[in-house]
């Protein structure tokens, strides 16, 4: 298995509080990822990182803000938590070259609640 | 719109059969394909991919097949297990380094013994 961890894996908060999730990797992989998964939606891009302190944006990146100052941690910050952020939300991790550059690899996943 | 359609919410197959998953693309700039299967409670596993200048791909019991033109792709599962079980997504993407994958909305697939 890839090394990524996620922290926390499960997380419970109230409305208009900030979050922040974790994602740690020990690959040295160059590219990281944030998505959420929601029924009906399959995975969807929230952010993604191509190097330290460089992010960008994905296709459903508003409320959402993004940091990576080394290049084994992404974070991943609600700054006001909707109930709309309620989500299983996922960290990737790929390579930037070789054969398997396309390949994403997935953590386990954090369960948030936003009531 | 959605650029990955699976349009098979759920498929349900006999132990030994084969389960044959399908999805759909309209994105023509797609030119690398890959199948993910989740277990509930964890993340994604990559099972197997396909570059657009293949039509077919093999790993053991799994392949993948790509026909472009049609802009459709499939997996073939032989024989199909128990531990089959999950939901398969397909995913797509460019071949540049560092893009993003779009994902489909998952199949969820049942195998029984």
């Amino acid at each position: 298995d890839a090394g990524i961890t996620q922290s926390p894996r499960h997380k419970v908060t109230e409305t208009g509080t900030p979050v922040t999730l974790r994602c740690h990797q020990t690959e040295n992989h160059r590219y990281m990822y944030w998505y959420r998964q929601d029924p009906g939606h399959g995975l969807r891009l929230i952010h993604y990182s191509y190097g330290v302190k460089d992010t960008d944006k994905g296709e459903v990146s508003d409320g959402y803000s993004v940091s990576r100052s080394k290049t084994e941690d992404f974070l991943l910050t609600l700054e006001s938590a909707t109930s709309s952020q309620t989500s299983v939300y996922f960290c990737a991790i790929s390579e930037s070259g070789g054969i398997s550059k396309n390949i994403q690899y997935f953590g386990a996943g954090t369960r948030l609640s936003v009531l | 719109d959605q650029q990955v359609k699976q349009n098979s919410p759920s498929l349900s197959v006999q132990e030994g059969r084969i389960s044959i998953l399908n999805c759909d693309y309209t994105n023509s700039m797609f030119d690398y394909f890959l199948w993910y299967k989740k277990y509930p409670a964890e993340g994604p596993t990559f099972l197997i991919s396909i570059s657009s200048i293949k039509d077919k791909n093999e790993d053991g019991r799994f392949t993948v097949f790509l026909n472009k033109s049609a802009k459709h792709l499939s997996l073939h599962i032989v024989p199909s297990q128990p531990g089959d079980s999950a939901v398969y997504f397909c995913a797509a993407s460019a071949q540049q380094a560092g893009t993003a994958l779009i994902f489909g909305k998952g199949t969820t697939l049942s195998v029984s013994s």
